[in-house]
């Protein structure tokens, strides 16, 4: 079985433009987290959906935002990229029972100049 | 805010000993707990998780210890490998919110594996 799928893997933005991330997740999940992992930290909370809602964000600007598709694959929009935009973006799938394990993608990474 | 954190940013290790890579996290509220293994370019790699109900877990060549008492977290590697080094995070959520796929993570220790 395939794991979780992020595209592309990398990508490079001038600031102002905006970009969407992809992410798949496992076959039969329906739950979708993504992150910002900034280079030498750990990967800080942006976004989770649930069934195609939106079930919690992070401290994290209006620029940020995502959707959920039916079928459970997602997106994450960055609107008026800045520099400090500039990180790895990881996307985590899991099952939505009471011990669950988030698997993550390879992540994005995004270079914004 | 609350947040989790590692004593130690960096662990060097001699291949063949055990590792133990420590986690302090401070949301008393938390009840599940995740180690993770990063490798350079690469997303986390979920190694072995813990509920706040048990004391400890045993995985291959790993182990997870929780002292809720005093809120701490460890993983311990045993017969460490150079296929182990790597950056390990810790992190935590609260199962029993609507935030459950909410996990905070620590900075990360740095494991170097020497021949």
């Amino acid at each position: 079985d395939a794991g979780v799928t992020q595209s592309p893997t990398h990508l490079i933005k001038t600031r102002g433009q905006h970009v969407t991330l992809r992410c798949s997740p496992i076959s039969g999940h329906k739950s979708v987290s993504w992150y910002q992992q900034v280079l030498g930290q750990g990967p800080q909370f942006i976004f989770q959906y649930y069934e195609k809602e939106e079930r919690g964000r992070g401290n994290f600007p209006d620029r940020f935002s995502a959707r959920q598709f039916p079928n459970y694959s997602s997106e994450l929009n960055v609107n008026a990229l800045l520099l400090g935009d500039s990180a790895l973006y990881l996307c985590a799938s899991s099952t939505w029972t009471g011990n669950t394990e988030a698997f993550f993608g390879q992540g994005t990474r995004l270079t914004v100049v | 805010g609350e947040s989790v954190g590692l004593h130690l940013p960096t662990l060097s290790v001699q291949e063949g000993d055990n590792s133990i890579i420590n986690c302090a996290y401070s949301n008393s509220a938390s009840d599940y707990f995740i180690w993770y293994k990063q490798e350079s370019g690469k997303g986390p790699q979920f190694i072995i998780d813990i509920r706040s109900n048990m004391d400890k877990r045993q995985g291959q060549r790993v182990t997870v210890l929780l002292n809720k008492t005093v809120k701490h977290l460890s993983l311990q590697i045993a017969a460490t490998q150079p296929g182990d080094s790597a950056v390990y995070f810790c992190a935590e959520s609260n199962m029993t919110t609507d935030s459950w796929g909410k996990l905070q993570f620590g900075a990360g220790t740095q494991v170097v594996v020497t021949p």
